[in-house]
């Protein structure tokens, strides 16, 4: 079974621009979460999405946002990038069917962002 | 917003030395995972504990949920060179809560 995917892997964007970045979970998985890492302030978690709906959102400005299509895929947009928005962007699925442990998150190998 | 306590920051071992880490927090988390990242990669799952005295094994890794619920602890026995790398524990909650991660502890192995 084909493990998540994240696309680009690399990006390298300017102040002001705008970028979405893409995450295809595990088949089957129904919920993606996303998370900024940065060698600071570590994994801090962006939003998380379940059947197309946003369930849980973290402290980040609304310049970052999300969405997840039908078939669970989902992307996530930075808008007007600051300097500090550069960071590793990782995206978790997880499975959440009753009977099932639903905590477990698998990542993705994730999407550098680098702003100039 | 919140992390969790991992500690130490960084280590560094001769090989077949066992390992051990751990990571705290002032909060009750019903979930405690174990992760581990290669330079350039994503964090890979490396263990999962759901119940308060839980001890999991993984291999050479052994992980435990702690009584009080505010810590959990993972073990290597016999570390090798792959064992290079950052682990973060991480915590949640409850079912639908977002997960909180420890700040990761980096592992060098001597050989």
């Amino acid at each position: 079974k084909a493990g998540v995917t994240q696309t680009p892997r690399y990006l390298i964007k300017t102040r002001g621009q705008q970028v979405t970045l893409s995450c295809s979970p595990i088949s089957g998985h129904r919920s993606v979460s996303w998370y900024q890492q940065t060698p600071g302030q570590g994994l801090q978690f962006l939003f998380e999405y379940f059947s197309e709906t946003q369930r849980n959102k973290g402290n980040f400005p609304g310049r970052f946002s999300g969405r997840q299509f039908s078939n669970s895929r989902s992307e996530m947009n930075v808008s007007t990038l600051e300097l500090g928005d550069s960071a590793l962007y990782l995206c978790a699925s997880s499975l959440e069917l009753r009977g099932f442990r639903p905590n477990e998150q698998f990542f993705g190998p994730g999407t550098r962002l680098t702003v100039l | 917003g919140q992390q969790l306590n991992q500690s130490p920051q960084s280590m560094f071992i001769q090989e077949g030395e066992d390992v051990s880490m751990n990571c705290t927090s002032s909060s009750i988390f019903n979930t405690w995972l174990w992760y581990k990242q290669d330079p350039g990669e994503g964090p890979v799952l490396l263990i999962a504990l759901y119940k308060a005295g839980e001890l999991t094994s993984n291999g050479r890794l052994t992980a435990q949920f702690g009584i009080t619920r505010k810590d959990s602890f993972l073990n290597i026995s016999a570390s090798i060179p792959s064992d290079v790398g950052i682990y973060f524990c991480a915590g949640q909650r409850s079912g639908n809560t977002p997960l909180v991660f420890g700040k990761g502890t980096r592992l060098s192995v001597i050989a």
